[in-house]
């Protein structure tokens, strides 16, 4: 059974460009959660999906980052015009239901120049 | 409010050694569950263990074991003639049923284990 996947692995952007953060939840697993973690910070929840909605997006910043999980494909969490302070590790997390244990993807490494 | 302290910023120990790693929480939740996840210098988060609140029942896998007392809002992880592979940081977390499934995080504790 496959876990989070998670793409690219790594992202280099320049100021301004868009990020585009890919993951897969595990089989059979239709909850999506992503957090950030800032350079010598802990994790900070951002938002949390199911295929199609939004269940709650407290976490996330009030501009230029979005997220979707599409009734099919991968979750997407968009960041528009990046700047430096968007440099951290973005993670994915999916659960079977709303209750059960979140498991983690490899995390994606965002660097903005 | 939902808040995780893990007070210890950073542990060193020799191979061999016992080590505890601290967790206190708070919440107002009669419902919610604890975690500990560990991210080894590779960088990915490994899921160790998720208990309940109304289990208190210590668990033990392996070398590690897990001490919970909701008298103190504690939950406290220790692993047992730590290894050079225990190497990395450590996270509890929370999550309460009243905010859905999301985990807030403690700050994390950054083990060494030295050879």
């Amino acid at each position: 059974n496959a876990g989070v996947m998670q793409n690219p692995r790594h992202l280099v952007r320049r100021r301004g460009q868009e990020a585009r953060l890919r993951c897969s939840p595990m089989k059979g697993h239709s909850h999506v959660y992503w957090y950030r973690q800032l350079p010598e910070e802990g994790l900070k929840f951002m938002v949390y999906l199911q295929k199609e909605n939004i269940i709650d997006e407290s976490g996330m910043p009030k501009e230029r980052f979005s997220a979707e999980f599409p009734k099919e494909g991968p979750s997407i969490l968009r960041i528009q015009q990046v700047v430096r302070g968007d440099s951290a590790a973005y993670f994915c997390a999916s659960s079977s239901t709303g209750l059960e244990t979140q498991y983690f993807g490899p995390g994606t490494r965002l660097l903005v120049l | 409010a939902q808040k995780v302290t893990q007070a210890q910023t950073e542990i060193s120990v020799v191979e061999k050694e016992d080590v505890t790693l601290d967790c206190v929480y708070e919440t107002r939740d009669t419902t919610y569950y604890l975690f500990w996840y560990k991210q080894p210098p590779s960088g990915e988060l490994v899921f160790l263990i998720r208990r309940n609140s109304f289990d208190e029942q210590n668990e033990i896998s392996g070398r590690y074991s897990w001490n919970f007392q909701k008298s103190t809002s504690s939950f406290n992880f220790t692993i047992t003639a730590s290894q050079v592979v225990d190497s990395a940081v450590y996270f509890c977390a929370l999550s309460e049923l009243e905010y859905g499934n999301k985990l807030v995080f403690g700050a994390g504790t950054i083990l060494r284990v030295k050879s």
